[in-house]
């Protein structure tokens, strides 16, 4: 598609269970990345994908948290015992199109609420 | 890694007066300064960016300009409008492409 897409919208959680998220990356796109927005704004980077290998995971808690991009499949990031902290706001983007790679367009992201 | 400083925090502007925001960075490597908006409830929206090779770019009303020895790189907004009101955010790029945000800037255009 020509936009980024994001499912769901939101997303509550217990404390403790699974949560999980997907992105569909803008077609012939080859770059994914994730971040995550706090409260007051703040972003964070989590990983990115070139194709369906992992390009950069320097900024994924690796205890719980854990991500994909599988040919032909939406890319998944997934939350296992979520916690309150992992409240927030995940966005996913994508670049490697004819902008280039650096370019990155985002999606409209998934709000986590943990509970 | 790079370190990202974005001011000011928030910025009140006439309707019509113009809006510059300013953001630092650390990283003397990086080589791409792109500039998001967002609005409430969406997510950032790339609207102008810039290379290290240049030392400005305008699109309409919105401008960049970047000044590599001084590691900075500012937004300028001319004519502002009530519909450029959201949240502002530098982002340079650092090694392996990764965005690194700035705090963000809360722009206001009262009418």
């Amino acid at each position: 598609g020509e936009e980024v897409a994001q499912t769901p919208k939101h997303l509550v959680r217990g404390e403790g269970q699974k949560a999980k998220l997907y992105c569909a990356p803008i077609k012939g796109h080859s770059y994914v990345f994730w971040y995550q927005q706090v409260l007051k704004n703040e972003f964070k980077f989590l990983i990115s994908f070139q194709n369906e290998n992992v390009f950069d995971e320097t900024g994924m808690p690796k205890e719980r948290f854990s991500a994909k991009c599988l040919p032909n499949s939406p890319c998944s990031l997934e939350i296992q015992a979520t916690k309150l902290e992992d409240s927030a706001v995940y966005f996913c983007a994508s670049s490697g199109g004819v902008a280039g790679p650096f370019e990155q367009f985002f999606g409209p992201g998934t709000r986590l609420t943990v509970l | 890694g790079e370190n990202v400083e974005q001011h000011p925090s928030t910025l009140s502007v006439q309707e019509g007066d113009s809006a510059v925001i300013k953001c630092t960075y650390s990283d003397s490597a990086s080589n791409y300064f792109p500039w998001y908006k967002q609005e409430l409830g969406k997510g950032p929206q790339l609207i102008i960016d810039i290379r290290s090779n240049v030392g400005e770019k305008k699109d309409q009303r919105i401008a960049v300009t970047l000044n590599k020895t001084a590691k900075h790189f500012s937004l300028h907004i001319t004519e502002t409008q009530p519909e450029d009101s959201a949240v502002y955010f530098c982002a340079p790029v650092e090694y392996g492409n990764k965005l690194v945000f700035g705090a963000g800037t809360i722009l206001r255009v009262k009418s």
